[in-house]
């Protein structure tokens, strides 16, 4: 079946920090991969995506390369921010034909920037 | 302007009571979901909604009934609340449920049963 693993935390960090949060999957064919974020009292936000083979997904400082070979979608930030504070899921979508495919999560990484 | 609101922010009631949670987007998707996060922050799916077809039923009790009265809506009933019942749930959007179409979330129900 589908699956992804990624790492649990709580992590906590200082500004500045570098930050990686590693993600691997498991699939059927191709599907295309998520990071999602989730910000304290609010619901989850597309952070950044890709849908094929070595596509890389950036956004707000944020990248992650889909790399098949490895099955792996990891999250790196090279400064992160007292901003960047929340939880962080991996997901995947497994492109089928037809039908609604539904998003399958990680089990989210709690993220806390100390200044 | 609000892309996906569900209603209410919290609910608080007792075990055995029947409650709705409301969902509506207007960013004029063909399919909605609901999810269930739990208190460990675990998500996971439990209907999928396309054009007020049902599309995903994950297991769950069928205390839980969806309905669609339009592709703009899509309510989640609950009869017989149980303690287990605690858990925020997420109603989200996409455009056409395609595999590689971002989901848009509402900012979730907290449903906490004394």
């Amino acid at each position: 079946g589908n699956s992804v693993t990624q790492m649990e935390g709580p992590v906590t960090l200082s500004e500045e920090a570098f930050l990686t949060i590693n993600c691997t999957y498991t699939a059927t064919g191709y599907p295309s991969l998520f990071w999602y974020v989730q910000y304290p009292g609010e619901g989850l936000q597309l952070l950044l995506k890709a849908t094929k083979a070595d596509d890389k997904g950036s956004n707000k400082g944020f990248e992650a390369t889909y790399r098949k070979e490895t099955t792996s979608f990891h999250l790196e930030k090279g400064s992160v921010q007292v901003s960047d504070s929340a939880v962080y899921f991996c997901a995947l979508s497994p492109t089928l034909q037809g039908g609604s495919e539904k998003l399958v999560f990680g089990k989210g990484m709690k993220l806390t920037v100390n200044p | 302007d609000t892309a996906v609101s569900q209603t209410p922010k919290y609910l608080v009631t007792q075990m055995g009571n029947d409650k709705s949670i409301k969902c509506e987007q207007n960013l004029g998707h063909d399919t909605m979901y609901w999810y269930k996060q739990d208190s460990k922050k675990f998500l996971k799916i439990m209907f999928s909604y396309n054009n007020k077809e049902l599309i995903i039923n994950e297991t769950v009790p069928n205390r839980f009934s969806p309905k669609s009265p339009d592709k703009a809506h899509l309510n989640l009933h609950i009869n017989s609340l149980e303690l287990g019942d605690s858990a925020v749930y997420f109603c989200a959007s996409s455009q056409d449920g395609g595999g590689n179409q971002p989901q848009h979330f509402g900012d979730g129900t907290r449903l906490s049963i004394l």
